[in-house]
């Protein structure tokens, strides 16, 4: 049963216009989500995060969206620039004695010159 | 270098032979967790280590999978008698402090490619 839902494998985007790579989640205990980028043959690296008490979180071109009510979150990266194609993780955490993030299975972004 | 590493990039085993994957984290981080990533999935859990308290092991798949952090630095994931279903990439993360709060960003190593024949 996953608790951290990427329904879109892939997205393929024109250079300078907007991403939106879309995240789900059933578990309400969740309080902190984060994304990461993950290029081929290295380890994913830390983007973004968003605290359950935010709706939104912005930092340059990626900006987070949390929808508490929907269980749904977005990252939008405005403009796109080729150099963020790699595969986008959403990840879920229960805070305070709890370690582990649950990842969801990665959307692959393309940015298309 | 500053960041977290692990060896061997690439481990290749016979089924039924034992593995062990290294993970030095980053100095002075507390915190190192395993995850591992079949192929197609995402990133599943494995285990956490945080300062000397006993390693969180919730996500261990079998008792085939084991780890240790000597020293509370680097980081040894064993797994005894392979199978085929245990072939995926295993990574190795570690941040400063404890999940939960300010410091919750993991740093991952590039990760251990493990195929068993």
């Amino acid at each position: 049963d996953q608790q951290v839902k990427q329904n879109s494998p892939s997205l393929s985007v024109q250079e300078g216009r907007i991403s939106i790579l879309n995240c789900d989640y059933t578990n309400s205990m969740f309080d902190y989500f984060l994304w990461y980028k993950k290029y081929p043959a290295e380890g994913p690296t830390f983007l973004i995060s968003i605290s359950s008490i935010k709706d939104k979180n912005e930092d340059g071109r990626f900006t987070v969206f949390l929808n508490k009510s929907a269980k749904h979150l977005s990252l939008h990266i405005v403009p796109s620039q080729p150099g963020d194609s790699a595969v986008y993780f959403c990840a879920a955490s229960v805070g305070g004695s709890q370690g582990n993030l649950i990842f969801g299975k990665g959307t692959k972004l393309s940015v298309k010159p | 270098g500053a960041g977290v590493s692990q060896s061997p990039s690439n481990k290749v085993t016979e089924k039924g032979k034992d593995v062990e994957l290294r993970c030095d984290p980053i100095s002075g981080h507390t915190a190192l967790y395993w995850y591992r990533q079949s192929l197609g999935q995402g990133l599943e859990f494995l285990i956490y280590f945080q300062g000397n308290s006993a390693p969180d092991k919730s996500g261990l798949p079998s008792d085939r999978f084991s780890a240790e952090r000597t020293g509370g630095s680097v980081s040894t994931l064993t797994i005894q008698r392979t199978q085929q279903e245990d072939s995926a990439v295993y990574l190795c993360a570690s941040s400063l402090g404890p999940p939960g709060g300010a410091y919750n960003e993991q740093f991952f190593g590039p990760g251990t490619r493990l195929t068993v024949l």
